[in-house]
């Protein structure tokens, strides 16, 4: 148990519908990343906060995709208007000293 | 552009064999590096970690790794595989100053028994 939780694990959910997903990083860690991992590869970044201010945001992260860290502490990735290609682990990582991610479990997503 | 090339998609070995897992980067100054391993449905575990102290690395769960800045590599070796050591494996790299990290593509470990 790196500290760092997600919820909910496994979500299922069809096409087109909106999805929220829920990351607790570790308290005392002010930076937050967001993950996208698909079937046999590795991590892929979607986007990175310092406390509350969201500073990057890769291009694979659409307009349907939205992330939020109110007041710094719990994160939170929305996904609007699912598609099937949006099926994949969505990762969270809680950032320490020296660049040390400990990541969360992962939510599971698949759209049908 | 910083950018980790792990050789192999897929190794097996032995139990009580060698394991040697390749890891190349790319990265224009001192990189931080890293080895994760991933069990099947869960999230990351960190191995181990280079930042510049010691070349040779040493883990958990008897993992090491060395680094090599003339061959720009940071390959993950332990003496003696179990079969716990069945995972996917991934490098990593992230530049001083910034804590992005980017991930190679994993090589997945199998053990024989």
């Amino acid at each position: 148990d790196t500290g760092v939780s997600q919820n909910p694990r496994h979500k299922i959910t069809k096409r087109g519908q909106n999805v929220t997903f829920r990351c607790d990083p570790i308290s005392e860690h002010n930076r937050l990343y967001w993950y996208r991992q698909t079937l046999g590869q590795g991590p892929e970044f979607l986007t990175y906060f310092q406390n509350e201010a969201q500073l990057e945001k890769s291009r694979l992260l659409s307009d349907r995709f939205s992330a939020e860290r109110p007041k710094g502490s719990f994160s939170t990735l929305e996904i609007q208007r699912t598609e099937q290609g949006d099926s994949a682990m969505y990762l969270c990582a809680s950032v320490g000293h020296p660049n040390e991610q400990f990541f969360g479990p992962g939510t599971r997503l698949t759209v049908l | 552009a910083q950018s980790v090339t792990q050789l192999g998609s897929h190794v097996s070995v032995s139990e009580g064999a060698l394991v040697l897992l390749r890891c190349n980067y790319s990265s224009s100054v001192p990189p931080y590096l890293f080895w994760y391993v991933q069990y099947p449905n869960q999230g990351l575990q960190l191995l181990l970690k280079y930042t510049s102290a010691a070349t040779l690395v040493k883990g958990i769960n008897g993992f090491e790794a060395e680094f090599k800045k003339s061959e720009t590599s940071f390959h993950l070796t332990k003496p003696s595989a179990h079969m716990s050591d069945a995972a996917e494996y991934f490098c990593a790299v992230s530049e001083w100053g910034t804590s992005k990290i980017i991930f190679g593509s994993g090589t997945r470990l199998s053990i024989r028994p």
